[in-house]
């Protein structure tokens, strides 16, 4: 079974500050890890998945295959990364299951 | 293109009735999954069709019915309503829908409340 863990459901740092959302998953093949966003008033839209390796908008998730994480990051939080934040898994074609999210809020 | 849209917007029924839901996805796109999100919960998978076919299923029941039309939009299909199935749903398309895994964009979602 595919399981994606969202520990924080709110998450308030200042602005400046590092920002940390955790995952864990749990699944027994070599699954495909995303973060997905939702900005207020808008649709969730794909943020990073692990297979490419980018960092957009200065975030970074590296998968943690021994610990089952992956972890997204940012070294200097910003007022307009202020949004909803989902983990997800696939394990293969398009199904995927997400977390519960976690909401960060950043603080002027 | 204006992405995926869905409709209706928002829609109201009672336990008991029968509801549809519609998709269109980005134009090229051959794959459409639909999810059910929860107030406060994350999305839930409930289908995925490629090329008209069924291609994935998530843990609900034989109430939840899709299909996929020849140019890819979808419906979804809800029989005999429960309270529990009020949520937002959403549907997502992406280019294929075998192998590697492609990018998947959402639509706005359709808010459905069952009274």
């Amino acid at each position: 079974a595919q399981r994606v863990t969202q520990p924080e459901k709110l998450l308030s740092v200042f602005k400046g500050a590092p920002v940390e959302l955790k995952c864990n998953y749990s699944y027994s093949g070599s699954p495909e890890l995303f973060w997905y966003v939702q900005y207020s008033r808008q649709r969730l839209q794909l943020l990073l998945r692990h297979i490419s390796r980018e960092s957009i908008k200065g975030f970074t998730a590296d998968l943690n295959k021994g610990e089952t994480s992956f972890h997204l990051k940012k070294p200097f939080a910003q007022e307009e990364d202020s949004a909803m934040y989902y983990c997800a898994l696939s394990g293969g074609y398009q199904k995927v299951t997400f977390g519960t999210g976690t909401k960060l809020q950043v603080i002027p | 293109d204006a992405g995926v849209t869905q409709s209706p917007t928002h829609l109201i029924k009672t336990r008991g009735q029968q509801v549809t839901l519609r998709c269109s996805p980005i134009s090229g796109h051959k794959s459409v999954s639909w999810y059910q999100q929860v107030l406060g919960q994350g999305p839930q998978f409930i289908f995925q069709y490629y090329e008209k076919e069924e291609r994935g299923r998530g843990n609900f029941p034989d109430r939840f019915s899709a299909r996929q039309f020849p140019n890819y939009s979808s419906e979804l299909n809800v029989n005999a309503l429960l309270l529990g199935d009020s949520a937002l749903y959403l549907c997502a398309s992406s280019l294929q829908g075998l192998g590697e895994i492609d990018t998947q964009y959402f639509g706005p979602g359709t808010r459905l409340t069952v009274l």
